[in-house]
C-alpha cells in the first residue's frame, strides 16, 4: 500500500518563502506530483520529480529523496494569489493510479 | 490545452434517486479517472478506466458505478444516492506513459448535495 503524508494548514506572509513538507512510504515508484487547487477549483499541475534533486520552475521549485521517501514544495516570493491547497501524489509501481495525500492549505497574509 | 468537462458544476438531488455524472475530455486520452473530494479527507479515488468499456475499482466503489462506452466520455453513476454521498466530484484523464510522467488533468468539479 501507500502512506502520503503533509502538513493540513500552514500561513506565511506575502513575499516570505514556504517549504511544503510531503513524505511517503510505497512498495514502487515511479515519481512524484505537486498539485495546486484553489477553493471550488479543480487541482492543476505543478511539477513532477521522478529522479532526486531540485526542479525549479519560477517561483516554484520541487524536491525529492527517493532514499528518504521525502519531497518538498518551496514557493518564493509569496503573493496572495498563492493561498491554496497543495497536493502532493505518488504515482506507485506499474500502472497504478495516482495516491493522493490530503493536501496542505497555505494562508498566505499581508 | 487539455480539456476536460464536466455535465454540472452544482447538482441538488433527493435520496434514492438515480444520479448520473458525466465526464468528457478532448484530448484522446486512454485513462479516465473518478475521484471524490471531502473536507479532511483529500482526493478518494472511486472509479478508473484505462480503456473502452474497462472499468476498475478504485479505494471507495461501494454505491458507484461507471460507464465507459465511448474513449472520450466517462460516466458516473450512483444508483440510488444517499446524504453521505454528498460531496464534490473531480473527474480527470491522462495519456498512459508507462512508467513516465503520466499527468492527471481535471475537470472542473461537480459539486453534489443529496437531500
Amino acid at each position: 500500500g501507500q502512506n502520503i503524508d503533509q502538513p493540513t494548514e500552514m500561513t506565511a506572509t506575502e513575499g516570505a518563502i514556504v517549504q511544503i513538507n510531503c513524505t511517503y512510504q510505497t512498495s514502487g515508484f515511479n515519481g512524484l506530483f505537486w498539485y495546486q487547487q484553489h477553493a471550488g477549483e479543480a487541482p492543476t499541475f505543478l511539477s513532477y520529480n521522478v529522479l532526486d534533486g531540485l526542479e525549479e520552475k519560477g517561483r516554484f521549485s520541487s524536491f525529492l529523496s527517493r532514499s528518504k521517501g521525502y519531497s518538498y514544495l518551496l514557493l518564493k516570493e509569496l503573493q496572495m494569489k498563492d493561498s491554496a491547497s497543495y497536493l502532493c501524489a505518488v504515482r506507485g509501481p506499474g500502472n497504478t493510479p495516482l495516491v493522493f495525500g490530503k493536501g496542505t492549505r497555505l494562508s498566505v497574509i499581508a | 490545452d487539455v480539456k476536460v468537462t464536466q455535465s454540472s458544476r452544482y447538482l441538488v438531488k433527493r435520496t434514492g434517486e438515480k444520479v448520473f455524472l458525466e465526464c468528457v475530455q478532448d484530448m484522446d486520452h486512454e485513462n479516465m479517472f473518478w475521484y471524490r473530494q471531502d473536507p479532511g479527507l483529500g482526493l478518494r479515488l472511486i472509479y478508473f478506466s484505462y480503456d473502452v468499456k474497462m472499468k476498475e475499482k478504485g479505494d471507495i466503489p461501494e454505491g458507484y458505478s461507471v460507464s465507459r462506452e465511448k474513449k472520450e466520455r466517462f460516466s458516473l453513476i450512483l444508483e440510488s444516492a444517499s446524504t453521505n454521498q454528498t460531496s464534490m466530484y473531480l473527474c480527470a484523464s491522462s495519456l498512459p506513459i508507462s512508467g513516465g510522467q503520466e499527468t492527471q488533468y481535471f475537470g472542473p468539479g461537480t459539486r453534489l448535495l443529496v437531500l
